[in-house]
């Protein structure tokens, strides 16, 4: 198994520019959520999903889309970046309410 | 709300000591309590999930409590090696997977 995997790795963008990061799962995981880590304020959920078709917003999910049309795969949309959304974007997947995996984390850095 | 505290922030301690880290949440309505270590520029790695009938949970030198009526849970390190140095985040699980973390704490083993 591959785990959870996340592309690009690095990301460096404009402001006003969108982007998706991507996020995958091999693991026929029902829950997959995003989260943005930032020097002083931890770690905090974007949005998340309990299934394909449902989707949610976490604590932060201002500037950001997402959707689940497989079980597999949930992209994370930045429609018009901006210098705030500069961090570290990591994707996690679950079988309910088991053990979380995260994937290796997208460090994207806007101007 | 939800909020999640670990003490201390960071921790330097000499190899082979035991140490304790700690881990306070507010709400005592969680499904589970993870704990994951993450070194500097890298993701989360999963060490221990405790559910939320379990009062500990062990693996190696690892051993996790929890005790949900006074909102606490320890990570405790047997014989700690310099290997060991990374941050050790603990995060509550609540309704639909979603994880809400503390800021983590530092630990460093000295040689």
């Amino acid at each position: 198994n591959a785990g959870v995997t996340q592309t690009p790795k690095f990301q460096v963008l404009k402001t006003g520019q969108s982007m998706t990061l991507q996020c995958a799962q091999d693991m026929n995981h029902e829950y997959m959520s995003w989260y943005r880590q930032d020097p002083g304020m931890g770690l905090r959920l974007i949005h998340y999903s309990v299934g394909a078709g449902i989707t949610d917003q976490g604590e932060v999910p201002n500037g950001y889309n997402v959707s689940r049309s497989t079980t597999e795969d949930f992209p994370l949309r930045l429609l018009s970046a901006a210098p705030s959304q500069t961090s570290v974007y990591f994707c996690a997947s679950s079988k309910g309410f088991n053990e979380q995996f995260f994937g290796p984390g997208t460090r994207l850095t806007v101007l | 709300k939800q909020e999640v505290t670990q003490i201390p922030a960071a921790l330097s301690v000499p190899e082979g000591e035991n140490l304790v880290l700690n881990c306070s949440f507010t709400d005592s309505a969680i499904y589970n309590l993870q704990w994951f270590r993450q070194d500097p520029g890298k993701g989360l790695t999963s060490l221990l999930l405790i559910q939320s009938s379990q009062r500990e949970q062990t693996s190696g030198r690892l051993n996790a409590s929890l005790d949900k009526s006074s909102g606490r849970s320890t990570l405790y390190i047997a014989a700690s090696q310099p290997g060991d140095s990374a941050t050790y985040l603990c995060a509550v699980v609540s309704q639909g997977g979603k994880l809400i973390f503390g800021q983590g704490t530092e630990l460093s083993v000295k040689p």
